[in-house]
């Protein structure tokens, strides 16, 4: 079984400033796929970014960044440049290995950003 | 850019009563998936379909529950006797090769 784990269920940033969101993760697979998506209070869910487990390198999408640690099993999203517009939840979640295998959601991270 | 639409974006029902939730996947995608968000909680997976059959079912997903591609466009959630506790937001999401989803805009469901 999968399980996401995301520690803070409430963070505050500056705009302008960088943020970063932590996710750990657990699985015994070694194929799987890590993705974050963002849940604004009109509540759409928007698909951020990916990141496969055999990536070597980060993922980047735009100001979106994924910081994969795979020895610590984390996938910490970094937002550079916050805007207000960023102020949501955000989910971290994760697929093992196969096709239309579901999608283990975190609890998510509810970011708020100050003007 | 293609979205998936869900319909209505709001239900309010009576307890014991049938309700359908409606979905229009993208239209060239082959896999349909259906997830709930009850409030304030995270999401949780209901249910994949692919090549007209379920292809896996969580434990939420009990005989209450059904999923049908009724002509090939829509594909749609039924509760047969809605409980309170099935109040939540129902998201519909679709891909195309079961890897990369995109999500509904969801229906909130109010069970009264």
């Amino acid at each position: 079984a999968q399980k996401i784990t995301q520690t803070q269920p409430g963070m505050f940033v500056q705009e302008k400033e960088a943020v970063t969101l932590d996710c750990t993760y657990d699985t015994s697979d070694q194929s799987y796929g890590l993705f974050w998506y963002k849940q604004p209070s009109s509540g759409e869910m928007i698909f951020l970014i990916y990141q496969g487990s055999y990536d070597e390198q980060n993922a980047t999408e735009g100001r979106y960044s994924l910081n994969f640690q795979k020895a610590r099993k984390s996938a910490n999203l970094v937002i550079s440049a916050s805007q207000l517009g960023d102020s949501a939840m955000y989910f971290c979640a994760m697929t093992p290995p196969g096709s239309a295998r579901q999608l283990t959601f975190g609890s998510g991270t509810q970011l708020t950003v100050l003007p | 850019e293609p979205e998936v639409t869900q319909t209505p974006s709001h239900q309010v029902t009576q307890m014991g009563q049938e309700v359908i939730l409606r979905c229009v996947p993208i239209s060239n995608h082959l896999y349909f998936y259906w997830y709930r968000q009850i409030l304030g909680q995270k999401v949780e997976f209901l249910v994949s379909f692919y090549n007209n059959e379920i292809s896996e079912k969580s434990e939420i997903f009990d005989d209450q529950f059904s999923v049908e591609r009724p002509d090939g466009s829509n594909f749609t959630l039924k509760i047969r006797s809605t409980k309170l506790e099935d109040s939540a937001m129902y998201f519909c999401a679709s891909s195309e090769s079961g890897a990369f989803y995109t999500f509904g805009s969801g229906t909130r469901l109010t069970v009264v």
